[in-house]
């Protein structure tokens, strides 16, 4: 198995432009989520999915769009980046099993807005 | 969830057990301890879990106090490559994403 999977690994954004992040996973877990993590700081959830067509908003939603359409892809979309949100998102997958789950992390994307 | 409490940094000699304290003096009855990693750079990596009872799997071993106010993340002969941050988080059952608090985690640093 792939696990989980990001693409870029890097990106360099004008403000004002949009873009999206993909995430895939191969191990059929029901959960996605995606985070982000500023320098020196612990990771935020923006966006997370408990279902295929279910996506609920996190700690920080703003600025990011998200959809659910199958099980493997978790795509999140910056509608109009800005400096602020310069960052490096990570993208997790998990399922649960008797009430807990263990999330398993992508190797994140670093994004730059200018 | 409950919240955390980590100190910020630690060094530890190679070869040597890595002892990671955590404090989670809020923590309910349905509300288990998670130890994630994150070496410079890359995903999180899940290490170990635990509710009430000590664990120990291939990574660590981790040692919940009896009150369950407290627990230590046991490194038992740490390597250059176990440099990194560690993340201590309390979590619910069933688990809710949005009270899943990743804080800032102790940095651990491997000495030769």
């Amino acid at each position: 198995n792939a696990g989980v999977t990001q693409t870029p690994k890097f990106q360099v954004l004008k403000t004002g432009q949009s873009m999206t992040l993909q995430c895939a996973q191969d191990m059929n877990h029901e959960y996605m989520s995606w985070y982000r993590q500023d320098p020196g700081m612990g990771l935020r959830l923006i966006h997370y999915s408990v279902g295929a067509g279910i996506t609920d908003q996190g700690e920080v939603p703003n600025g990011y769009n998200v959809s659910r359409s199958t099980t493997e892809d978790f795509p999140l979309r910056l509608l109009s980046a800005a400096p602020s949100q310069t960052s490096v998102y990570f993208c997790a997958s998990s399922f649960r099993d008797r009430g807990q789950d263990t999330q398993y992390f992508g190797p994140g994307t670093r994004l730059t807005v200018l | 969830d409950a919240k955390t409490t980590q100190p910020t940094s630690m060094d530890c000699a190679e070869g040597r057990a890595a002892n990671l304290p955590c404090n989670h003096s809020t923590i309910s009855g349905n509300e288990y301890v998670y130890w994630y990693r994150q070496i410079h750079s890359q995903g999180p990596q899940y290490i170990i879990h635990g509710l009430k009872n000590n664990e120990t799997n291939e990574m660590a071993s981790l040692i919940i106090t009896e009150d369950r106010k407290s627990s230590t993340l046991i490194l038992p002969h740490a390597t250059l490559r176990d440099t990194a941050v560690y993340y201590c988080i309390v979590r619910s059952t069933p688990f809710n994403f949005n009270k899943f608090y990743f804080g800032s985690g102790t940095k651990l640093n491997v000495k030769p």
